[in-house]
């Protein structure tokens, strides 16, 4: 299998930047999805490092290092809209597969 | 395109019944997967599949059974049903293959067992 730890909750306020963290237990060669799930929602993919580095799309950005088994998502401009859970996921080790962390709840104060 | 669609949306069981959860989607991949999500939690991968007629257990799939007769189709079927599978089950495609780094889930269904 895999494993992927992220913090539980995040709060910020409105207009803030905010990273959320994502380690993960096989280093190597392996890319990192990050996913949106709103409340009562089905969640929504948000972008995919295949290769160490940043990757921005508007206002969110996620950064990979395979060496340090390690990402992160950073979402700047934080909207109320924003509130939600976030997931990173990586491939299982011994599927066709990805694997998800537990998800942090960000929850955007005004 | 509708995407990834999944009946029923919401549905109610007793211990020991079956029933065959319904997800399609319209998008030509590959790649179809059924997750649960317990509260709080995150998604756990039940079955997959990497093309029709081909099918693999996940981390959870004790309790389902799953088959793949064509691209669009991924039904779910739960075999007899306890309370420990309350949960919200989402169905997932996937353009790539190899590893479904990308995947477009269906809305879910909310299944309580009593």
């Amino acid at each position: 299998g895999q494993s992927l730890e992220q913090p539980s909750e995040v709060t910020a306020v409105e207009g803030a930047i905010v990273q959320i963290n994502c380690t993960y237990q096989t280093s190597g060669f392996y890319g990192l999805s990050w996913y949106q799930q709103h409340d009562g929602g089905a969640p929504t993919f948000l972008s995919y490092n295949a290769l160490d580095g940043l990757e921005e799309t508007g206002r969110f950005s996620s950064f990979l290092s395979r060496s340090d088994s390690y990402g992160y998502l950073l979402l700047q401009e934080l909207q109320m809209k924003d509130s939600a859970s976030y997931f990173c996921a990586g491939p299982d080790t011994g599927r066709r597969a990805l694997t998800f962390g537990s998800g942090t709840r960000l929850q955007v104060q005004p | 395109n509708a995407g990834v669609t999944q009946t029923p949306k919401f549905q109610v069981l007793k211990t020991g019944q079956s029933m065959t959860l319904q997800c399609a989607q319209d998008m030509n991949h590959e790649y179809m997967s059924w997750y649960r999500q317990d509260p709080g939690m995150g998604l756990r991968l039940i079955h997959y599949s990497v093309g029709a007629g081909i099918t693999d257990q996940g981390e959870v799939p004790n309790g389902y059974n799953v088959s793949r007769s064509t691209t669009e189709d991924f039904p779910l079927r739960l075999l007899s049903a306890a309370p420990s599978q309350t949960s919200v089950y989402f169905c997932a495609s996937s353009k790539r293959a190899d590893i479904p780094y990308e995947q477009y889930f269906g809305p879910g269904t909310r299944l309580t067992v009593t």
